[in-house]
């Protein structure tokens, strides 16, 4: 198992700019998960998803969208790139959402916004 | 809404020492508890957990216990190493969201 893969690692994007963060995993995982993790900070949920079909908006939801076609994939999409978008955004999934469950990380992708 | 603060850091050991890292929580409901390690470069990976009151969760050295009257889930480790230099994330999931501290950066010098 590949476990979570993230796509690109790095990225340099203009003020304006858009992008499609990628997100796959192998696991056949029902949950999936984007976090920010700014330098020095914990991870802040952006949006998640309990199945293909089905997202819902976290804590910082603002600036971003997501789809759930697959249960495989699960993209954030930036539209017009802003600096305060700079940081580091993991993917994550879980097999469930009850308390039992870990969820596993991709690698992240480092973002910077100029 | 939850929260989870953590010990701040950074915090710098001598090899061989021992380490605790804090961690306190407010939670509604009867949340499960987290520890994650983030190696440079690296996402997080789940060191361990535990899920009710009382339990002590365990893995690589490391221990934690769910202390409910005191809501924290300090980590402890008797012995560190080099290896063992990394960022360390408290976390809980409570009603299917999770909630991160900061993170606590360990560094261990030989």
């Amino acid at each position: 198992n590949a476990g979570v893969t993230q796509t690109p690692k790095f990225r340099i994007l203009k003020i304006g700019q858009s992008m499609t963060l990628q997100c796959t995993q192998d696991m056949n995982h029902n949950y999936m998960y984007w976090y920010r993790q700014d330098p020095g900070m914990g991870l802040k949920l952006i949006y998640y998803s309990v199945g293909a079909g089905i997202t819902d908006k976290g804590e910082v939801p603002n600036g971003y969208n997501v789809s759930r076609s697959t249960t495989e994939d699960f993209p954030l999409r930036l539209e017009l790139a802003a600096p305060s978008q700079t940081s580091v955004y993991f993917c994550a999934s879980s097999y469930g959402a009850g308390s039992s469950y870990e969820q596993y990380f991709g690698p992240g992708t480092r973002l910077t916004v100029t | 809404g939850n929260s989870v603060t953590q010990m701040e850091g950074p915090v710098t050991l001598s090899e061989e020492a021992f380490l605790t890292i804090n961690c306190t929580y407010t939670a509604t409901g009867y949340p499960s508890l987290f520890w994650y390690v983030q190696y440079p470069g690296e996402g997080l990976q789940l060191l361990l957990k535990a899920t009710k009151a009382d339990d002590k969760g365990s893995n690589k050295g490391f221990e934690a216990t769910y202390r409910k009257e005191t809501t924290s889930f300090h980590l402890e480790k008797g012995s560190v190493q080099v290896s063992d230099s990394a960022v360390y994330f408290c976390a809980l999931i409570s009603g299917g969201k999770s909630t991160f501290g900061d993170g606590t950066t360990l560094t261990v010098k030989p």
